[in-house]
């Protein structure tokens, strides 16, 4: 099993850019999360997602869309990027929502 | 609104000895669940322990066990035996109603 897989792992982006930061898992987990990791502010939930086809907004979504078409992808999309966006982006995934997270190698993004 | 505290931004600990970290959280919930997940400097997100909010018995995995007083609505991860290798940033987070929130860490040194 390879787990929780993010792409890229680090991305430069000028303010305006747009793009799609992927994250896969292979464990048929119907839980998925993105977070964004910033210095002296820990983890924040950006969206999250019970199972295909349903997603819903987190603490911090406003920038971002995602979508869930299939049980294993969970693609965050960059609509039009801004410096305030700099971060470490983590995807997870768990069985269900109580349950253990599992967290992939995260993406640094950097937003000129 | 729900929150987690983590009043310590950093320690330090000998190696060999014990220590322990503080985490308290806010909630009007009754059904939810705490996690301390461990970031060493390779930044991968680790699951340390986790505890179920509706069992009394405080959970433990090894060398870390956590002192979990509801009442008073407190988590903290106590480490016995420090090794090198538990140097890295410790999150304390809490999970209701598919919502993760995490603090905003503590950052543990194990001294040789």
């Amino acid at each position: 099993n390879a787990g929780v897989t993010q792409t890229p792992k680090f991305q430069v982006l000028k303010t305006g850019q747009s793009m799609t930061l992927q994250c896969a898992q292979d464990m048929n987990h119907e839980y998925m999360s993105w977070y964004r990791q910033d210095p002296g502010m820990g983890l924040r939930l950006i969206h999250y997602s019970v199972g295909a086809g349903i997603t819903d907004q987190g603490e911090v979504p406003n920038g971002y869309n995602v979508s869930r078409s299939t049980t294993e992808d969970f693609p965050l999309r960059l609509l039009s990027a801004a410096p305030s966006q700099t971060s470490v982006y983590f995807c997870a995934s768990s069985s269900a929502g109580g349950e253990t997270q599992y967290f992939g190698p995260g993406t640094r993004l950097l937003v000129l | 609104a729900q929150t987690v505290t983590q009043s310590q931004p950093e320690m330090s600990v000998q190696e060999a000895e014990t220590v322990t970290l503080s985490c308290t959280y806010d909630t009007s919930e009754n059904n939810y669940y705490l996690f301390w997940y461990k970031q060493p400097p390779s930044r991968q997100m680790i699951l340390v322990i986790r505890q179920e909010a509706y069992k009394q018995q405080n959970a433990t995995e090894n060398r870390f066990s956590v002192n979990f007083q509801k009442a008073a609505k407190s988590f903290s991860l106590k480490i016995s035996d420090s090794q090198l290798g538990d140097t890295a940033m410790y999150f304390c987070a809490f999970m209701t109603g598919n919502q993760f929130y995490f603090g905003t860490g503590t950052s543990l040194t194990v001294i040789p």
